[in-house]
């Protein structure tokens, strides 16, 4: 157990519906990573908060939106859903901005129909 | 373009030695991570280079070379609990990831 948590484990939904995954980061830990990995993919790097700001961006689609809060749990909002969107959606945490170790949450298996 | 290649699988008995390798083209090159990844779980961290050298943790060892733009990891007396997918992934400028393909090992009995 890496002291990531996220929500929901599972989620189906249509396409053109939007969608919001939640993240709590490990206890202390100030930067979130959101990435996303598909069969055809790997992991990709969408985006990265660090005490609520945004520090980096990978490959996030103009439809995707993330954020992190006051009290450090991030989401990520999916919108205009596509087929393509399915996959499995991490979340990650280190204690600094510019950490090579990162933790790992359990994913967010999402499935667009 | 930014990319980092690993050989799509490997194959090796119980108690032996593998070497994973990872190429890398990437710009503000910062390190190499490497993560293991279970079917069905999350990655998870195992090693970290951002010198040219050997960094041993245990039975796992990883490697740098800058001028090359090469890394492996080195897993030494195999066990049945290893077989997942190990994937390498850069760290760039402005706090960027780059993760490559990952390498799927089977440990055989």
């Amino acid at each position: 157990d890496s002291g990531v948590t996220q929500t929901p484990k599972h989620l189906i939904t249509a396409t053109g519906q939007r969608v919001t995954l939640r993240c709590s980061p490990r206890s202390g830990d100030l930067s979130v990573y959101w990435y996303q990995q598909s069969l055809d993919q790997g992991l990709q790097f969408l985006i990265q908060y660090y005490n609520g700001e945004e520090r980096a961006k990978g490959n996030i689609l103009e439809r995707f939106s993330a954020q992190q809060f006051p009290d450090l749990h991030s989401e990520l909002n999916l919108s205009s859903l596509e087929l393509g969107d399915s996959a499995l959606y991490f979340c990650a945490s280190s204690s600094s901005v510019n950490s090579y170790e990162q933790y790992f949450g359990p994913g967010t298996r999402l499935t667009v129909t | 373009g930014q990319s980092l290649e690993q050989p799509s699988e490997v194959t090796a008995v119980e108690g032996a030695i593998v070497q994973i390798n990872c190429t890398y083209q990437t710009s503000g090159f910062y390190g190499l991570s490497w993560y293991q990844q279970h079917d069905g779980g999350a990655p998870t961290f195992l090693s970290y280079n951002a010198l040219d050298g050997l960094e041993e943790t245990g039975r796992f060892s990883s490697f740098l070379s800058r001028s090359d733009s090469y890394g492996y990891l080195l897993l030494q007396e195999l066990q049945m609990k290893d077989s997942a997918s190990y994937f390498c992934a850069a760290l760039r400028g402005t706090y960027k990831y780059i993760f490559g393909t990952g390498t799927r090992l089977k440990v055989l009995a």
